[in-house]
């Protein structure tokens, strides 16, 4: 089935460390975005990217850093200069076409704390 | 500027019908979306409705969409408690200046479906 996997579920980031966050999808997406989700809040876009080798920083960009050398794959650095990255990120792809219908589809979602 | 605002919290008697309120600023979306969130995973697409469209209806959901108010409701009808859950309404907006575009989020609203 196509769809977009997110990992690991859990993950655990020392202080002064850097840890990545896996995203794939195999369903032909040209875009795919990164969310980071507070609790009790809504979604901020912290990266997102229409084409390969092409990403755009979103709202929360400070702290965090992204790659697309594949179109399946857009993993996200949590660097230590992010000095407060636990919560839940979430990352998505889209069709891209201007002025199409384009809902974003999600994965699961990947939980980050520090230890 | 963009904003999207929902109420945190509704609760309802099992039967009844559930309506999630939204009211977003930017004249501009042309596409709405509702998804639902259960706990612990990503977010799911349950309907979405285009900006020239007053309602829309999908089974149990009904989307009615007031684009002179800005103003967007989702009724689930016969709400069940597997309805229990985060419901976010997000708006599709036009970045003009690289065609590109992004889905600006509510907080979400905490749906609690009563026995």
């Amino acid at each position: 089935d196509g769809g977009i996997t997110q990992s690991p579920k859990y993950l655990f980031r020392k202080e002064g460390q850097n840890v990545t966050l896996s995203c794939e999808q195999n369903l032909n997406h040209d875009a795919m975005y990164w969310y980071r989700q507070d609790p009790g809040q809504g979604l901020r876009l912290i990266y997102y990217s229409q084409i390969v080798n092409d990403f755009q920083k979103g709202d929360i960009a400070e702290g965090y850093s992204v790659s697309r050398e594949k179109k399946e794959s857009f993993p996200l650095t949590v660097t230590s200069a992010q000095k407060n990255p636990t919560a839940f990120y979430l990352c998505a792809s889209s069709i891209f076409h201007t002025g199409a219908n384009q809902p974003q589809h999600f994965g699961d979602g990947t939980r980050l704390s520090i230890l | 500027g963009e904003d999207v605002e929902q109420s945190l919290f509704l609760s309802v008697r099992e039967g009844d019908s559930s309506v999630i309120n939204c009211t977003y600023t930017d004249s501009s979306s042309t596409y709405l979306y509702w998804y639902k969130q259960e706990p612990g995973a990503g977010l799911q697409l349950l309907t979405y409705i285009f900006s020239n469209m007053d309602m829309k209806q999908d089974q149990r959901l009904t989307v009615l969409l007031n684009k002179k108010d800005k103003h967007l409701s989702l009724r689930i009808a016969d709400t069940q408690t597997g309805d229990s859950a985060i419901y976010f309404c997000a708006e599709k907006i036009s970045e003009r200046m690289d065609s590109s575009y992004k889905l600006i989020f509510g907080s979400g609203t905490r749906l609690l479906v009563r026995p």
